[in-house]
């Protein structure tokens, strides 16, 4: 089975640029999450979707940040404009939520997003 | 604001023995409390998860929770080279982790041969 599959797993831009990362979550899963990870701020969560609808958006820093989930296969990390505070590897993971059961969420290899 | 409280290390132990990882959070209602551990450039991978206060083994772990005192732990037993990674604490209000889950910034782990 495949795991989490993430897109680009590198990416290097100008500050100014638009970047969007890219997730696909395990097949069948219903939940899924953006997180952040910087040696300063550890492994922070940006925002969760269940089946497709965005839960909690807390965490994400800015209005330069948006995330989308189209459909249950798919979704998106936009960061417009970036900056170089925004460098940072980008972990994607998913999860079934099923009632009773532990949710595990599996993580993708993550984005390392380097901003000039 | 949840925090999540670990002591970053390294902590450096022999091989064969026992390795202690401790982790103190702040939310009250936290529910589901996990370790991950996370090899250098690589994705977190969850090791175990604890609902209940007391023990939980799992093969050579076992973790520990006290929601009395807001504290978690990790015993790794035998320890070998290959657990030599950065083992992050995570805890969630959610039942079961359904919900997102805040992470403490881990603690380096080394096993020396």
């Amino acid at each position: 089975d495949a795991g989490v599959i993430q897109s680009p797993r590198h990416e290097v831009t100008e500050m100014g640029q638009e970047v969007t990362l890219r997730c696909k979550p395990i097949s069948g899963h219903n939940s899924l999450f953006w997180y952040r990870q910087t040696m300063m701020r550890g492994l922070e969560l940006l925002i969760y979707f269940n089946n497709n609808v965005p839960i909690d958006d807390s965490g994400m820093p800015e209005d330069r940040f948006s995330a989308k989930m189209p459909n249950a296969s798919f979704s998106t990390l936009k960061i417009q404009p970036s900056e170089p505070r925004d460098s940072a590897v980008y972990f994607c993971a998913s999860s079934l939520r099923k009632t009773g059961n532990t949710d595990t969420q599996y993580f993708g290899p993550g984005t390392r997003l380097t901003v000039l | 604001q949840k925090e999540v409280e670990q002591n970053s290390g390294p902590l450096s132990v022999p091989e064969g023995a026992i390795a202690s990882l401790n982790c103190t959070y702040s939310d009250r209602g936290s529910q589901s409390f996990f370790w991950y551990r996370q090899y250098s450039g690589k994705s977190p991978e969850l090791i175990m998860f604890i609902y209940s206060n007391g023990d939980k083994e799992d093969g050579r772990f076992t973790a520990q929770l006290n929601k009395a005192s807001q504290y978690v732990s990790l015993l790794i037993r035998d320890s070998q080279p290959s657990d030599s990674a950065t083992y992050l604490c995570a805890v969630s209000q959610g039942g079961g982790g359904a919900d997102g889950l805040t992470f403490g910034k881990g603690t380096h782990l080394i096993i020396q041969p």
